[in-house]
């Protein structure tokens, strides 16, 4: 069973251009919502992240919409750049209730930013 | 830099034999969680640590095993190794409610 699902799997943007990942989870008790950038050859990094309590979250080009009604949160990159280019992965777990941080993941979106 | 290191950084085995994958994390962090990627997915949650007792298991078999120890450095065991098990293997250390990943160990089963 897939809980968290990506979109789209491939992504080709021009510089400058707007980039738009989305993601859709199923278990509603989910309360934390990372999104990863992964390098060939790296782990993932932490890019941004957002709790339920709030619609929007933005740091510097890069921005998370939520929406919970629909179980929904994207990732938005303004201003895209050729060094964007990498594979995200968005990310949900169960933050409360104790230690257990447990990360499901979508399968990942390959982001091309062309000059 | 995430401080979180690894080793091996990559690996060849054989189908049927043992492994032992290293971790390091910060000092003070104490809870350390283990993830396997497959070529093109997303990390799959394998286990975690917290204090060197397991807290949190995913869907893997009992032939993936694990070590914390009292330093926070960390081990992933998997015996009987399969070919389907060729992927990398992600640590990651948890500071201020954040998971950080280290660069992985590339395993390849032959």
């Amino acid at each position: 069973q897939q809980q968290v699902k990506q979109s789209p799997q491939s992504l080709i943007v021009q510089k400058g251009g707007i980039s738009i990942i989305n993601c859709a989870y199923e278990n509603t008790a989910f309360d934390y919502f990372p999104w990863y950038q992964q390098f060939p050859g790296k782990g993932p990094a932490l890019l941004i992240a957002i709790r339920p309590d709030v619609s929007e979250k933005k740091e510097g080009r890069f921005t998370i919409s939520f929406n919970k009604s629909a179980k929904q949160f994207s990732l938005h990159i303004m201003d895209s750049q050729p060094g964007d280019s990498a594979t995200y992965f968005c990310a949900a777990s169960l933050e409360s209730g104790g230690s257990n941080y447990k990360l499901t993941f979508g399968k990942g979106t390959l982001l091309t930013v062309n000059p | 830099e995430t401080g979180v290191t690894q080793s091996p950084t990559h690996l060849i085995k054989t189908r049927g034999q043992q492994v032992t994958l290293r971790c390091s994390s910060q000092s003070g962090h104490n809870t350390v969680s283990w993830y396997q990627q497959a070529l093109g997915q997303g990390p799959q949650f394998i286990f975690q640590y917290y204090r060197e007792e397991e807290n949190g298991r995913g869907n893997f078999p009992p032939r993936f095993s694990g070590l914390q120890f009292p330093n926070y450095s960390s081990e992933l065991n998997v015996n009987a190794l399969e070919l389907d098990d060729s992927a990398l293997y992600l640590c990651a250390s948890l500071s201020y409610n954040e998971q950080f990943f280290g660069p992985g160990t590339r395993l390849t089963v032959l």
